[in-house]
């Protein structure tokens, strides 16, 4: 139980593109949705915080504007990053609870690459 | 401030060898504790949490940790090392947020 999947699993778009990555979880639902940004052999930056129905919390130095989250529904969060630059390329992880319990499921993670 | 830091950048053991991975955090009050493991291009896999209860806390893989409170810590061990458990390590705290470490890297000699 508690599976969380990502698509697509990698990406590859050109600069100044929008690219979005689905985030779902499979079999319970998701009351809050955490977007993470990996860098290469580095650790896991949270960006954001989404419950379903609200408007993301964006961590200090997170450009909303440029990383728009939605999370319409309990089993669905996207992460769109509009004009994408190289420097947007990362490995970005999203994580799913649920209400009244304090442990996240991680989804498979998504490459994405901005060439 | 809310801090976790893993010590070890990089640890190196033979197969067969035993392991300890170190884990210490600076939270306003207890917080849940977790160690995952991460496999080049993968995303995370939960290899054991601590929310309460018994401080040693066995996990999947062989893995077990260990709570003190007094020394804000929660290291990982692991009595016989496989070539497989060759990847990178994360701990990870929190209560709603995680924060995370910036991760041990272990290799493993044949």
């Amino acid at each position: 139980g508690a599976v969380v999947s990502q698509h697509p699993s990698w990406v590859i778009c050109k600069s100044g593109t929008s690219v979005k990555i689905e985030c779902r979880s499979l079999d319970f639902q998701a009351t809050t949705m955490f977007w993470y940004r990996q860098f290469p052999k580095q650790s896991l930056m949270l960006m954001a915080t989404s419950n379903e129905g609200s408007k993301a919390t964006y961590e200090q130095g997170v450009e909303k504007d440029k990383f728009l989250i939605n999370h319409a529904s309990l089993t669905l969060s996207t992460l769109t990053v509009t004009s994408a630059h190289p420097e947007d390329s990362s490995f970005y992880i999203c994580s799913a609870g649920t209400s009244g319990r304090y442990e996240q499921y991680f989804g498979p993670g998504t490459r994405l690459t901005v060439t | 401030a809310q801090s976790v830091t893993q010590p070890d950048i990089h640890i190196t053991v033979s197969e067969g060898a035993s392991l300890e991975l170190r884990c210490n955090y600076s939270y306003g009050a207890t917080p849940y504790l977790f160690w995952y493991v991460q496999s080049p291009g993968q995303g995370l896999q939960l290899l054991l949490k601590y929310f309460s209860g018994d401080t040693l806390v066995q996990g999947i893989k062989g893995f077990e940790a260990e709570f003190k409170r007094s020394q804000s810590s929660f290291n990982l061990r692991k009595p016989s090392v496989h070539w497989s458990d060759a990847a990178e390590y994360f701990c990870a705290v929190g209560t709603y947020k995680y924060i995370f470490g910036t991760g041990t890297r272990l290799k493993v000699l044949a």
